[in-house]
């Protein structure tokens, strides 16, 4: 099994461009996540989608949107990159009544 | 509200050596906790994780209980090695997910 798989690994972006980070997992799994995660600031919650077709706001929605493509995916869309969104991204998945989250290995973005 | 407070690193420690890190939560409810590993360059896993009440933890040598009377759930190996170089996250879940902050961890040989 692969779990969660995101693409790209690493991007750089100059202000104000857009891109989309994709995240895929072949678990099953109802709920998906999209965290970022800066130096001293642990793991902070962007979105969530706790099932096909449903998305919410998590603890620093802004600046992004996302898309619950299906149960397999779920995209974070940057519309216009500033350099505080430089970061590392990470996308997890879980499934009912295990509460584990399982996570992508991240994708870095510099924006300039 | 819901929160985790985990020991500020960086932790360093020679190889054998006991670790511990320390990690408590404040909680409405009567959350799961868990300990996940970041190695360099990759994304989490999970170490480990306890479900209620003195439940242990345990996985690779790592082991936790969980405490509700002190609203604790600290990590701790008998004999690191220099492949246990990483960040540890504590986390609960309770409705969603809260992480600490992170502890690095440097085992030298």
């Amino acid at each position: 099994n692969a779990g969660v798989t995101q693409t790209p690994k690493f991007q750089v972006l100059k202000t104000g461009q857009s891109m989309t980070l994709q995240c895929a997992q072949d678990m099953n799994h109802n709920s998906m996540y999209w965290y970022r995660q800066d130096p001293g600031m642990g793991l902070r919650l962007i979105y969530y989608s706790a099932s096909e077709g449903t998305t919410d706001k998590g603890e620093v929605p802004n600046g992004y949107n996302v898309s619950r493509l299906n149960k397999r995916e779920f995209s974070l869309r940057l519309e216009s990159a500033a350099p505080s969104q430089t970061s590392v991204y990470f996308c997890a998945s879980s499934e009912e009544p295990d509460e584990t989250q399982y996570f992508g290995p991240g994708t870095r973005l510099l924006v300039l | 509200g819901n929160s985790v407070t985990q020991m500020e690193g960086p932790v360093t420690l020679s190889e054998e050596a006991f670790l511990t890190i320390n990690c408590t939560y404040t909680a409405t409810g009567y959350p799961s906790l868990f300990w996940y590993v970041q190695y360099p360059g990759e994304g989490l896993q999970l170490l480990l994780k306890a479900t209620k009440a003195d439940d242990k933890g345990s996985n690779k040598g790592f082991e936790a209980t969980y405490r509700k009377e002190t609203t604790s759930f600290h990590l701790e190996k008998g004999s690191v090695q220099v492949s246990d170089s990483a960040v540890y996250f504590c986390a609960l879940s309770w409705s969603k997910f809260y992480f600490g902050s992170g502890t690095k961890l440097n085992v030298k040989p």
